[in-house]
Parts: C-alpha cells; structure tokens; sequence
C-alpha cells in the first residue's frame, strides 16, 4: 500500500527553523514528483513547493522562496522540507503528496505552529 | 499565477438531490501534449488530508463512487455529485496543474440540508 508519513513539526519561534520530513514506503520512489502543501488553521490549501523525480526541477511558491528548501534522498525513499527564518504566517498542517500533475496520494500532514 | 475562483463557497442540499460546484479559471489550463485539461478535484473531510476525486477535469480517480463527476472546458469546469450521500458532506477543492505554481480554489464547503 502506498504510504506518505509526514514528521518534524512542532513549534517554533518566529525567525527560527524546522525540519519537516515525508517517509515514503509501498511504491517506487524514484519516479515520482512530490509536493509539499499547506493548510492553515481554518484555510483552504496552498501549494508550497515541488521536487521532480531526479531532483532537477524544483519549484516554489512565492510566499516561501528563499527561506523553504526541499530536497529528496531516493535511497533513503524521503523527502525533505527546510524551513528557515519562519513566519508567524507559515503556521499549518504541511501534507506531503506525490504527483503526476494532480495529486495523488498524500500524507496525514504534521502541524507547524511559528508563535514567540 | 492562474486564479481559480469556485462557486459557491458553500451549499446545502438534500440527501439524494444533485450537488452541483463551479470552478472558474483566470486563464486557459489545457494541456496541448495530452489534449486534456489540467485540472483536478479533492474532497477533504474534517481531520483528513484531501482525496483526490477527479483529474484531468472528468477522469474519476480508482474507487471513486460514480455519482461524482467532472466537466468542462476552457475556463470553466464543474464538480457535480449526483445523488449526495451522507458521507458527501465535505470541503472540495479545484486545482489547476498545467503550470506552476500549482493553485487551487479557495473551497467549497457541502452539508446536508
């Protein structure tokens, strides 16, 4: 069975950083585009950023340019999200999804909070 | 970056009657390579992460119930569930993939009336 786990959520101050990480298992990885998409509390859904398959070509929103970075280890079947200089307004679930355009399977999503 | 703006952004129907949700683009989304248009639509309940439902603006994904369905063409496109069910009541979500960055419509949310 497909599977997408999302961790490294939490809490952190503004400015600071996390980690956020998509374990993936039951597919074959290395193919695959993966997504990282946001919902904060209450909110509909924004698209953060995108990773092909061979890692080269990689998207951002505008929103998370410069301060996210995503990267992937296909050896390791994960997916990574670096988030930097953290805004009180990058507070959400974050889903990992994988995609072949439309998304097709997503995580259960790990929750982000960025308070002081 | 391509605005979807959905319609409405809530509705409440009788269980058994047609649910019937717009999603309307800012710009073209057809993909001349697969002569389809790049849109997909999700279904969220309370607590879950999105489903996708639809893609390519009418294919239904795997085990998707045959009372959804997609249409459209150009700009506009549309999510209609047939006979809604109990299990329906949920938020649904257009998004566009035929260019970055990838972007969704703000939600619909459906109830039961």
């Amino acid at each position: 069975e497909m599977q997408l786990v999302e961790s490294g959520g939490g809490v952190a101050q503004p400015g600071g950083s996390l980690r956020l990480s998509c374990a993936a298992s039951g597919f074959n990885f290395s193919p695959y585009g993966l997504n990282w998409v946001r919902q904060a509390p209450g909110r509909g859904l924004e698209w953060v950023s995108y990773i092909s398959g061979g890692s080269g070509k990689i998207y951002y929103a505008d929103s998370v340019k410069g301060r996210f970075t995503v990267s992937r280890d296909n050896a390791k079947n994960s997916l990574i999200l670096q988030m930097n200089s953290l805004r009180v307004e990058d507070t959400a679930v974050y889903y990992c999804a994988t995609s072949t355009g439309h998304l097709d399977h997503w995580g259960q999503g790990t929750l982000v909070t960025v308070s002081s | 970056d391509i605005v979807l703006t959905q319609s409405p952004d809530s509705l409440a129907v009788s269980l058994g009657e047609r649910a019937t949700i717009n999603c309307k683009s800012s710009q073209y989304i057809f993909d001349v390579s697969k002569n389809e248009n790049s849109l997909a639509w999700y279904q969220q309940k309370p607590g879950q992460p999105p489903k996708l439902l639809i893609y390519w603006a009418s294919t239904r994904d795997f085990g998707v119930p045959d009372r959804f369905s997609g249409s459209g063409s150009g700009t506009d496109f549309t999510l209609t569930i047939s006979s809604l069910q109990a299990e329906d009541v949920a938020l649904y979500y257009c998004q566009q993939y035929n260019s970055m960055p990838r972007t969704f419509g703000q939600g619909t949310k459906v109830e039961i009336k």
